[in-house]
């Protein structure tokens, strides 16, 4: 299958800074990534689908200008979790959707702190 | 809207045996994936089979295959001659065909391998 990384692995940000989490293709040229936010012992939620030189679909309940977003190349996805607040302390995971399978292939995840 | 239900929040087994995990789901589409993913404690998304909802046949990867049966709309998934490594969190998620499609997830099995 596809291989995503995720840079950071584990970050941890004082309050009302702003953080950036890169997802990367390494081996396919993906046009559609997936943003997800997974809390401990529970499944993963959607946040956001992105496209390649095209504004994010955020899902439902998910503000955009705290969570943005940006596609601006076949490799790399980003996420900045604008002006942190210790509730956006969650696990969040990338994956990209490709190939022939429409399978989506997930990133290690990062975790993030905020204090 | 799809939904996925895994109605088994735990499960144990012993190392070498034999364990399935349920999976239902409830969608109006005809055409359609489902996949199981493991998540370790690493928290690595896997994917561990996948199977599209016009193939009769099962899918099958190793130790691991599905029972897919599209009119119960259930999709279990079995773990043969378990090793301690498969100890992990399986999540059950279906995905429409087509387009920029978003999976859905179940809210996990937490299998644990005994030895």
């Amino acid at each position: 299958g596809a291989v995503v990384s995720q840079h950071p692995s584990w970050v941890i940000c004082k309050s009302g800074t702003s953080v950036k989490i890169e997802c990367r293709s390494l081996d396919f040229q993906a046009t559609t990534m997936f943003w997800y936010r997974q809390f401990p012992k529970q499944s993963l939620m959607l946040m956001a689908t992105s496209n390649e030189g095209s504004k994010a679909t955020y899902e439902q309940g998910v503000e955009k200008d705290k969570f943005l977003i940006n596609h601006a190349s076949l490799t790399l996805s980003t996420l900045t979790v604008t002006s942190a607040h210790p509730e956006d302390s969650s696990f969040y995971i990338c994956s990209e959707r490709g190939g022939p399978t429409d399978t989506q292939y997930f990133g290690p995840g990062t975790r993030l702190t905020v204090l | 809207a799809q939904t996925v239900t895994q109605s088994q929040p735990e499960m144990s087994v012993q190392e070498a045996e034999t364990v399935t995990l349920s999976c239902t789901y409830d969608t109006s589409e005809s055409n359609y994936y489902l996949f199981w993913y493991k998540q370790p404690p690493s928290r690595q998304m896997i994917l561990v089979i996948r199977q599209e909802a016009y193939k009769q046949q099962n899918a099958t990867e190793n130790r691991f295959s599905v029972n897919f049966q599209k009119a119960a709309k259930s999709f279990s998934l079995k773990i043969s001659d378990s090793q301690l490594g498969d100890t992990a969190m399986y999540f059950c998620a279906f995905m429409k065909q087509g387009g920029s499609e978003k999976l859905v997830f179940g809210k996990g099995t937490k299998l644990t391998v005994n030895p």
